[in-house]
């Protein structure tokens, strides 16, 4: 596609359920990142895979959360076990390697943990 | 840690006014990015600055990179409502560390 996608657009849901949220990244980008966007801490990196290497995970802020990428396209974000906290914007990001600091963004999710 | 401190947080100014915006950090940076975001949107890449001193325009946007790669700047001349948004910078290679964000409001 044209850009990064992104779904749902958003999400509600239980505490205590689980969620999985969509990335879709542009064509050709080999770098997928993701970070959470939040009123109290502004955007936070998650997680970031570069092709067949494995994930830097080093912003995942606790083992509920986990991501993969299948196929070196399409990843998915997953949270188990849902918080309030958890609450925010999941944002998904692409890049070419040759220029990982030109990230490409989708629109995100909002996730509403009731 | 990297931090990213933006200034002001929030700013309201009237059409065809100028304004600025600051990005600081204690780091250096071998690079930093600029990042305009509508409600509803993820960040769109307004550019990247490398070299310190560097000075980039885009239309009435100026973007500065301090000399010793640890500050930045953006300058808008003539503030119109198109640019109402959430601006934000960035650094730090692959695992982006952002500014908290200025947002801006341009009334007409």
């Amino acid at each position: 596609g044209a850009g990064v996608s992104q779904s749902p657009s958003n999400k509600v849901t239980e505490k205590g359920k689980d969620v999985e949220l969509r990335c879709d990244p542009i064509s050709g980008h080999t770098a997928l990142y993701w970070y959470r966007q939040s009123l109290g801490q502004g955007l936070e990196f998650l997680i970031y895979f570069q092709g067949n290497s494995a994930p830097d995970k080093s912003g995942l802020p606790s083992d509920r959360f986990s991501a993969e990428r299948t196929g070196g396209s399409v990843s998915t974000l997953t949270i188990q076990r849902t918080q309030q906290e958890d609450s925010a914007v999941y944002l998904c990001a692409s890049s070419l390697w040759t220029s990982p600091t030109e990230q490409f963004f989708g629109p995100g999710t909002r996730l509403t943990v009731l | 840690t990297q931090l990213l401190e933006q200034s002001p947080q929030f700013l309201s100014i009237q059409e065809g006014e100028n304004l600025t915006v600051y990005c600081n950090s204690s780091s250096v940076f071998s690079s930093l990015q600029w990042y305009r975001q509508e409600p509803g949107e993820g960040p769109v890449l307004l550019v990247t600055v490398v070299t310190g001193g560097e000075v980039k325009k885009l239309k009435r946007l100026t973007f500065q990179f301090g000399d010793a790669r640890k500050d930045s700047s953006l300058h808008i001349t003539a503030a119109q409502p198109g640019d109402t948004g959430l601006y934000l910078c960035a650094g730090g290679g692959n695992k982006l560390v952002f500014g908290a964000g200025t947002i801006l409001r341009v009334k007409s």
